[in-house]
């Protein structure tokens, strides 16, 4: 069961947009910035966004983060078939003192 | 380039110890909050546990804590994970991984090493 919640697959066609939810409580997003990783099978996390909306160099502006409340929204326009990963959000939870996540969104790019 | 290498996985029994370890070179971990995460196979990203510059603060998941420690050799610009009284349910790739600043948490990881905890 984790801590952050998050659809646990979405799905949409090439160059369509599609957007992946997180809801977490007032001690971790509501509290905390949110980042969101990208995970291909058999490869490390890679950073997506970071502080709720920023994106590291080399991230493409397909990719773009939001957050309000106690929940967060990842958007990818302009999809692709590389697109297709794993994806997860991540904060810290200031009352457990601890890194949380999702429990990731499979993306499929049909 | 920031680069992050984990070692010391392996095949471990029920009970048994482990001591894994985690390799940075293009930086300096020393002012740096380092942490570990680990995979379940076909699961989720569990965090471990964290430790920060000097060794000031050290935090531990509930599912770990009392039987596994979290070090740094800052001479040795690398990053330890003593886990004991191994279970089943630990079996996961091991990341560690840095953060960059406290908001930015997670910007390097390594390329994981294998627990397997089985008889």
């Amino acid at each position: 069961q984790s801590v952050l919640t998050q659809p646990s697959s979405v799905s949409a066609a090439p160059g369509q947009k599609v957007t992946i939810s997180c809801s977490g409580s007032s001690s971790n997003i509501g509290k905390n910035y949110v980042a969101w990783y990208q995970q291909f099978p058999g490869t490390a996390p890679k950073l997506l966004i970071y502080e709720n909306n920023k994106r590291p160099s080399g991230i493409p502006d397909r990719f773009s983060g939001s957050k309000s409340g106690t929940s967060a929204t990842l958007d990818i326009t302009g999809l692709q078939t590389g697109d297709e990963a794993d994806y997860y959000c991540g904060t810290w939870d200031s009352s457990l003192s601890a890194w949380v996540f999702g429990g990731g969104t499979k993306l499929t790019v049909l | 380039e920031v680069q992050l290498g984990e070692s010391g996985g392996g095949l471990v029994k029920p009970g048994g110890s482990l001591r894994l370890s985690c390799a940075a070179s293009g930086f300096s971990i020393s002012n740096y909050n380092m942490n570990w995460v680990r995979q379940a196979p076909g699961k989720g990203l569990e965090w471990v546990s964290a430790i920060s510059p000097s060794s000031t603060y050290i935090y531990y998941a509930d599912s770990v804590k009392g039987r596994f420690t979290i070090s740094r050799d800052d001479a040795k610009n690398s990053l330890y994970l003593q886990m004991s009284s191994l279970r089943a349910e630990d079996t996961a790739v091991y990341y560690c991984a840095r953060d960059y600043s406290n908001s930015l948490k997670g910007d390097s990881w390594g390329q994981g090493t294998l627990v397997t905890v089985s008889s």
